[in-house]
């Protein structure tokens, strides 16, 4: 079974500083995407960033960037220049090409505080 | 564009009540999930369907019911409410591609005492 570990259960970091979020994976799937979602305190779960196994290059999207190790099984989150609204929980999660409705699996969530 | 709309966003039920949360989708997905996150934990899958008049159960389904009558709408029953139940539920769609992102919805807080 594929399972998602975040090590990290509460990061804080000062604003326009970056922080990097850790997330490891176990998977005997060689087809797969890696996700980030973002959980504010409204509740909310907003898809930050995407990262394909396939691709060597990591995915970034403004300011939030990956960095994919494939081999390490390891796919960490790295937020630059924080912001105030960046603070909120942050999951990251696993979705194989299984052919059976290809369900998300998530870890246990890192809580990011941001500090003036 | 709506998106993903789920009813209540709260509720309090007495153990062994019924209820049925609601969830409907405007976006024509075909892919539907339910999860519940409990308190410091991630999601955990209790149904999903691919399509109308399909289903089947995830991670946790114990105490769960689905049905999927049409794309729009993927209701969640609970038949007996045990204090076990009381969580944050999430409603999730996709359209087709295993690399399609989830769309959800903004929860329903239950609690039940």
């Amino acid at each position: 079974a594929q399972t998602v570990t975040q090590s990290q259960p509460e990061m804080s970091v000062q604003e326009a500083e970056t922080v990097t979020l850790s997330c490891t994976y176990d998977t005997s799937e060689s087809d797969y995407y890696l996700f980030w979602y973002k959980q504010p305190p409204s509740r909310q779960m907003i898809l930050v960033i995407r990262q394909e196994a396939y691709k060597q290059q990591n995915a970034t999207e403004n300011r939030f960037s990956v960095n994919f190790q494939k081999a390490a099984k390891s796919f960490s989150l790295k937020i630059s220049d924080s912001q105030l609204g960046d603070a909120a929980m942050y999951f990251c999660a696993y979705s194989a090409n299984t052919g059976t409705a290809s369900k998300l699996t998530f870890g246990t969530g890192t809580r990011l505080q941001v500090t003036l | 564009n709506a998106g993903v709309t789920q009813t209540p966003k709260f509720r309090i039920l007495k153990i062994g009540q019924s209820m049925t949360l609601q969830c409907t989708q405007d976006m024509n997905h075909n892919y539907m999930y339910w999860y519940r996150q409990d308190p410091g934990m991630g999601l955990k899958l209790i149904y999903y369907s691919v399509g109308a008049g399909i289903t089947d159960k995830g991670e946790v389904p114990n105490g769960y019911n689905v049905s999927r009558s049409t794309t729009e709408d993927f209701p969640l029953r609970l038949e007996l409410a045990a204090p076990s139940q009381t969580s944050v539920y999430f409603c999730a769609s996709r359209t087709t591609g295993f690399n399609q992102p989830q769309h959800f919805g903004d929860g329903t807080r239950l609690s039940i005492l």
